[in-house]
């Protein structure tokens, strides 16, 4: 069972671009969640799929970000007009739901971007 | 208002040396999670212990126990015999239940670093 994945692992990008990151959770995890971490700090959550339906989101998602995931599989994440504040790295985790769901989050390896 | 303390910022031991990470954690909910999360120098976020509220009982894992304790607040973690790849910046986590939430609340991460 391969675990989360993320593409892709860097992204540099100037201030002004748009830019788009994927995830694609453990098969079969219903539950798929997007998080940001600065340097020297713990994960933040931004926002939250129960398959394609977008179930929460957190204040730190403004209008410049989006999220996605169209199919129930794969997400995707999008930050229009990047800022350099935007530089960080994106996790996604994903989760497992059902009558036997467990509440561990398996996280991917990340997205590092900078904005420049 | 959900939060996670870890007042520890580094610490630096010699191998061999056993080790405690501190947690200390608030929230209103009476049914909640308590989790604690490694992330090594690649960066990827690894699961070690998901713990609920009504479990108060220790768990021992190889080198790794956890003491959790509803009284103070606290959910700490130890390893004994540190070793060199126990290097990694350790997180501990809080998951809320109310209101159908399913975000982690991070700590701020402890980086822990064995020396040889």
């Amino acid at each position: 069972d391969t675990g989360v994945s993320q593409d892709p692992r860097h992204k540099i990008t100037k201030r002004g671009q748009n830019v788009t990151f994927r995830c694609d959770p453990i098969s079969e995890h219903n539950r798929l969640y997007w998080y940001r971490q600065t340097l020297g700090q713990g994960p933040e959550f931004l926002t939250y799929f129960q398959n394609e339906a977008q179930l929460e989101k957190s204040r730190l998602l403004s209008d410049r970000f989006s999220a996605e995931r169209p199919k129930g599989s794969f997400s995707t994440l999008e930050i229009q007009r990047t800022e350099q504040g935007d530089s960080a790295m994106y996790l996604c985790a994903s989760s497992p739901g059902g009558q036997l769901s467990s509440y561990e989050q398996y996280f991917g390896p990340g997205t590092r971007l900078t904005v420049t | 208002a959900q939060k996670v303390t870890q007042a520890q910022t580094e610490i630096s031991v010699v191998e061999k040396e056993d080790v405690t990470l501190d947690c200390v954690y608030e929230t209103r909910d009476t049914t909640y999670y308590l989790f604690w999360y490694k992330q090594p120098p690649s960066g990827e976020l690894v699961f070690l212990i998901r713990r609920n509220s009504f479990d108060e009982q220790n768990e021992i894992s190889g080198r790794y126990s956890w003491n959790f304790q509803k009284s103070t607040s606290s959910f700490n973690f130890t390893i004994t015999a540190s070793q060199v790849v126990d290097s990694a910046v350790y997180f501990c986590a809080l998951r809320e239940t109310q209101g159908g939430s399913e975000k982690l609340v991070f700590g701020k991460g402890m980086k822990l670093t064995v020396n040889p």
